[in-house]
């Protein structure tokens, strides 16, 4: 069964620092990997998706970057800024599971950008 | 605008009393699906539907049930909540399954409905 997990589960930073966010996942038979953003009363906005062919993916101030053989993502947030502040989620739709089961979630890193 | 409506936003209620939360898109989309987010756990899937009248259980599907009698609806009922249900609950919509393996077509949340049973 594929687990994902998310370390850390908190980070605070001052706003201008570049961060880095983690991903490590158990089941390298994958077809994609997510991140998404929650903030608070609100869903799930869906930021990057990378198929399990490619390398990584950039949005802007985000890049991410997936390596399937070792079960692992990273989310990259250069210049970071307060409205940066919110959850973020990783989720990998697995082989195994069907497509019918979607998505497996990470607990997510909730992030705070002090000004 | 296309959107996953769910209500209610906020929910207290007591052990036994029969709720159901409604859960609604405007996208014409064929999947839907209800999670639970709890803390340290991420969101865990409850059910789906592929599409009308079809539904199957997710992972967490035990004190749940849903129906699925038009395409935009997907209501989650608890027909006894218990205090171990007290979660926050989120429902979202995507188009059909051989779009998603692709990848090239994402999930759409609703807002999420937090419940507290007591």
């Amino acid at each position: 069964k594929q687990e994902v997990t998310q370390i850390p589960a908190a980070l605070s930073v001052p706003e201008g620092e570049n961060l880095v966010l983690n991903c490590s996942f158990t089941d390298s038979a994958i077809y994609n990997l997510q991140w998404f953003r929650q903030d608070p009363g609100k869903g799930l906005t869906s930021l990057l998706l990378i198929q399990s062919s490619q390398r990584e993916q950039t949005s802007g101030r985000l890049n991410a970057s997936l390596d399937k053989s070792s079960g692992r993502s990273t989310l990259y947030i250069a210049a970071s800024q307060p409205g940066d502040s919110a959850t973020y989620l990783c989720a990998v739709k697995t082989v195994s599971s069907g497509s019918a089961r979607q998505l497996t979630f990470g607990s997510g890193t909730q992030l705070t950008v002090l000004p | 605008e296309a959107q996953v409506t769910q209500n209610p936003r906020y929910l207290i209620t007591v052990t036994g009393k029969k709720l159901t939360v409604t859960c609604s898109q405007n996208m014409n989309h064929e999947y839907m699906s209800w999670y639970r987010q709890d803390p340290g756990l991420g969101l865990r899937q409850i059910y789906y539907s592929m599409n009308v009248e079809v539904t199957d259980k997710g992972d967490v599907p035990e004190g749940y049930k849903v129906s699925r009698k038009e395409k935009r609806n997907f209501p989650l009922i608890l027909e006894s909540p218990s205090p171990n249900q007290t979660s926050l609950y989120f429902c979202a919509s995507s188009p059909p399954g051989r779009a998603q393996r692709s990848g090239a077509n994402v999930l759409t949340f609703g807002a999420g409905s937090r419940l507290t049973v007591l």
